[in-house]
């Protein structure tokens, strides 16, 4: 696709299921992010990818929090026994930057509510 | 870690005056500076950005200044128009060291 593709766009849960959000980025980007924003809040940096393998996981809040990336394509993040404080718009970003810290190509997000 | 504050969290202006928003860092090794901006329901999008080597940056009627002394930086519009109304986001990062961190956003509300 053209663009950073993100699914699902809205995911309603019940608190102690788990959820796997999925992040597909911009075709030959190497570099994936994922963040989560809090309504009204800055963006939060979860975890970073370099092709498959995740250099930086310091963002992760806990062990509940899980992600993974198939090559340099798809990205699953992964919480489990989610809780109300979950709840939050995760995005993901993807970059083709020779320094791929910088021009961050941007999902949608997926909405996430816990109940 | 790095820490990024940024303030105003809103910001209201007229249309055709300028805006500044204000952000600091922590981390003195830091050396690229974006700004992102989040229209309302759209996703982030990099307007513009700076590296330590440079005071300042143009873009139209955008640009950033970067005091590496003060660890602060800000953007600045000029003449803004209903279409700048959004949430504006700096951030800081390390080169070789890959991780963007975010302030918590600026809310710009451009009245016509």
């Amino acid at each position: 696709g053209a663009g950073v593709s993100q699914s699902p766009s809205n995911k309603v849960t019940e608190k102690g299921k788990d959820v796997e959000l999925r992040c597909d980025p911009i075709s030959g980007h190497t570099a994936l992010y994922w963040y989560r924003q809090r309504l009204g809040q800055g963006l939060e940096f979860l975890i970073y990818f370099q092709g498959n393998s995740a250099p930086d996981k310091s963002g992760l809040p806990s062990d509940r929090f899980s992600a993974e990336r198939t090559g340099e394509s798809v990205s699953t993040l992964t919480i489990q026994r989610t809780q109300q404080e979950d709840s939050a718009v995760y995005l993901c970003a993807s970059s083709a930057a020779r320094r791929p810290h910088e021009k961050l190509f941007f999902g949608s997000g997926t909405q996430l509510s816990v109940l | 870690g790095e820490n990024v504050e940024q303030h105003p969290s809103t910001l209201s202006v007229q249309e055709g005056d300028s805006a500044v928003i204000k952000c600091t860092y922590s981390d003195s090794a830091s050396n690229y500076f974006p700004w992102y901006k989040q229209e309302l329901g759209k996703r982030p999008q990099l307007i513009i950005d700076i590296r330590s080597n440079v005071g300042e940056k143009k873009d139209q009627r955008i640009a950033v200044t970067l005091n590496k002394t003060a660890k602060h930086f800000s953007l600045h519009i000029t003449e803004t128009q209903p279409e700048d109304s959004a949430v504006y986001f700096c951030a800081a990062s390390i080169g070789g060291y890959q991780k963007v961190t975010f302030g918590t956003g600026t809310k710009l509300q451009v009245i016509p």
